[in-house]
C-alpha cells in the first residue's frame, strides 16, 4: 500500500522561505521510473503543478515559479523535500505530494498541508 | 506549454444522468497522456483515467474518457450521489504537466 504524508509549517510569514517534507512509504525512490511531485490548491482554486522529481534525480519545475523552487530526495529516509523562498500571501495554499511514474499521472497523493502566509 | 480549458465550468444534472465534460488543449497532447481526477471537498484528487481512457484501478465501468489531439471527453454514464464533485483535467506529455481549471458537478 502507498502512502504519502506533507508535513511542514502550517503558518509562515511574507518573504520567508517555505520548507515541506513529503514522507512516503510502499514504493522506493530508487526504482527505475518512479518520481515524486509537489501540487498546490489555493482555497477555491484549481490545482497547481509545481515540481517533480524522478529517481535518476532529474528535476522538473513550473516555469513561472523555477526561480524560487528547489526539490531534493532523500532515497534512504523516503522523503522528497520542495523549498519555496520569498513567500507571499498568494502562496497560501493546500500542499500536496504524489506519486508518480515516468509517463503516467499522479496516481497516489498524500492528504495535503495547508499552507497561509501571513505577517 | 500546454494549456488546458475544460467546460462548462459547472454542470448541474440529477442522479441517473448522463454527464459530459470537456477538455480541450492549446496544443496536441503527446500520446493522448491525458488524465482525469475527481477531489471531493477536504479530499486529495483522485486518479480516475489516464492515458486519455484507462481507468485506474478501482474505477467504476460507468466513468469513460476519449479523445485525442486537442480535444478530450470524460462521460459518467448515469450519475450516482457520491459523483458530484470537481473533476479536473491534467496533460503529462509534455513538462510543466498542467491542469485544467476543473468542471464542478453540482446535483440539479
Amino acid at each position: 500500500q502507498i502512502t504519502l504524508k506533507e508535513s511542514g509549517p502550517t503558518l509562515v510569514k511574507p518573504t520567508q522561505t517555505l520548507t515541506l517534507t513529503c514522507t512516503f512509504s510502499g514504493f522506493s525512490l530508487s526504482t527505475s521510473g518512479v518520481g515524486v511531485g509537489w501540487i498546490r490548491q489555493p482555497p477555491g482554486k484549481a490545482l497547481e503543478w509545481l515540481a517533480l522529481i524522478y529517481w535518476d534525480d532529474d528535476k522538473r519545475y513550473s516555469p513561472s515559479l523555477k526561480s524560487r523552487l528547489t526539490i531534493t530526495k532523500d532515497t534512504s529516509k523516503n522523503q522528497v523535500v520542495l523549498t519555496m523562498t520569498n513567500m507571499d500571501p498568494v502562496d497560501t495554499a493546500t500542499y500536496y505530494c504524489a506519486h508518480t511514474k515516468i509517463q503516467l499521472p499522479a496516481s497516489d497523493w498524500g492528504q495535503g498541508t495547508l499552507v497561509t502566509v501571513s505577517s | 506549454e500546454i494549456v488546458l480549458t475544460q467546460s462548462p465550468g459547472t454542470l448541474s444534472l440529477s442522479p441517473g444522468e448522463r454527464a459530459t465534460l470537456s477538455c480541450r488543449a492549446s496544443q496536441s497532447v503527446s500520446s493522448s497522456y491525458l488524465a482525469w481526477y475527481q477531489q471531493k471537498p477536504g479530499q486529495a484528487p483522485r486518479l480516475l483515467i489516464y492515458g486519455a481512457s484507462s481507468r485506474a484501478t478501482g474505477i467504476p465501468d460507468r466513468f469513460s474518457g476519449s479523445g485525442s489531439g486537442t480535444d478530450f471527453t470524460l462521460t459518467i454514464s448515469r450519475l450516482e450521489p457520491e459523483d458530484f464533485a470537481v473533476y479536473y483535467c491534467q496533460q503529462y506529455g509534455s513538462s510543466p504537466p498542467a491542469f485544467g481549471q476543473g468542471t464542478k458537478l453540482e446535483i440539479k
